[in-house]
């Protein structure tokens, strides 16, 4: 049981350069969000999809997109990283809605320099 | 604008004991709310969750106490065991709304 599975498990980009975090889950749930954990903040939700074609923004959307082509993927796009973006960014989904259960991904260490 | 708070960073318990951590929310549109486990370099796992119809849900050694009123929550574990170090986080979601509110995370520690 593969879970959620985040790709890469560390990153170091310089500033300016784009990448995309990978996110994939395997038990069909339609559910999927990013969020991103930062000390003393706890956990930020960065976007969300509800299904395949439909995301929409969470608390702190902005330097980031996503797309949902498919239940299992849900990749994010850092569209030109900022040395703010340093962060620890971890995927989750789950079968229903935000009250569901959600499992999470190991989690990916991203560093901006 | 932190609508779920957790406002004591860390805590310390001795084994056996009781161990409190607490929650405050200020969105009262809040109808649900969920908390997690987190171990260092894992992702966040479900622990235990209540709707705000209840004021109480327990599931073995962990109880979470939902005040509506207060706008305050409370999940207990007893008895504490060391294996329960870890960060303890509240969350929050509103009916209609598909977000959910993460707190700031409490680091619990549990000493022999």
């Amino acid at each position: 049981n593969a879970g959620v599975t985040q790709t890469p498990k560390f990153q170091v980009l310089k500033t300016g350069q784009s990448m995309t975090l990978q996110c994939a889950q395997d038990m069909n749930h339609e559910y999927m969000s990013w969020y991103r954990q930062d000390p003393g903040m706890g956990l930020r939700l960065i976007h969300y999809s509800v299904g395949a074609g439909i995301t929409d923004q969470g608390e702190v959307p902005n330097g980031y997109n996503v797309s949902r082509s498919t239940t299992e993927d849900f990749p994010l796009r850092l569209l030109s990283a900022a040395p703010s973006q340093t962060s620890v960014y971890f995927c989750a989904s789950s079968r229903g809605d935000a009250n569901t259960e959600a499992f999470f991904g190991q989690g990916t260490r991203l560093t901006v320099v | 604008d932190q609508q779920v708070k957790q406002n004591s960073p860390s805590l310390s318990v001795q084994e056996g004991r009781i161990s409190i951590l607490n929650c405050d929310y200020t969105n009262s549109m809040f109808d649900y709310f969920l908390w997690y486990k987190k171990y260092p370099a894992e992702g966040p796992t479900f622990l235990i969750s209540i709707s705000s119809i209840k004021d109480k849900n327990e599931d073995g050694r962990f109880t979470v106490f939902l005040n509506k009123s207060a706008k305050h929550l409370s999940l207990h574990i007893v008895p504490s065991q060391p294996g329960d170090s870890a960060v303890y986080f509240c969350a929050a979601s509103a009916l209609g709304s598909d977000k959910l509110i993460f707190g700031t995370g409490t680091r619990l520690q549990v000493f022999p």
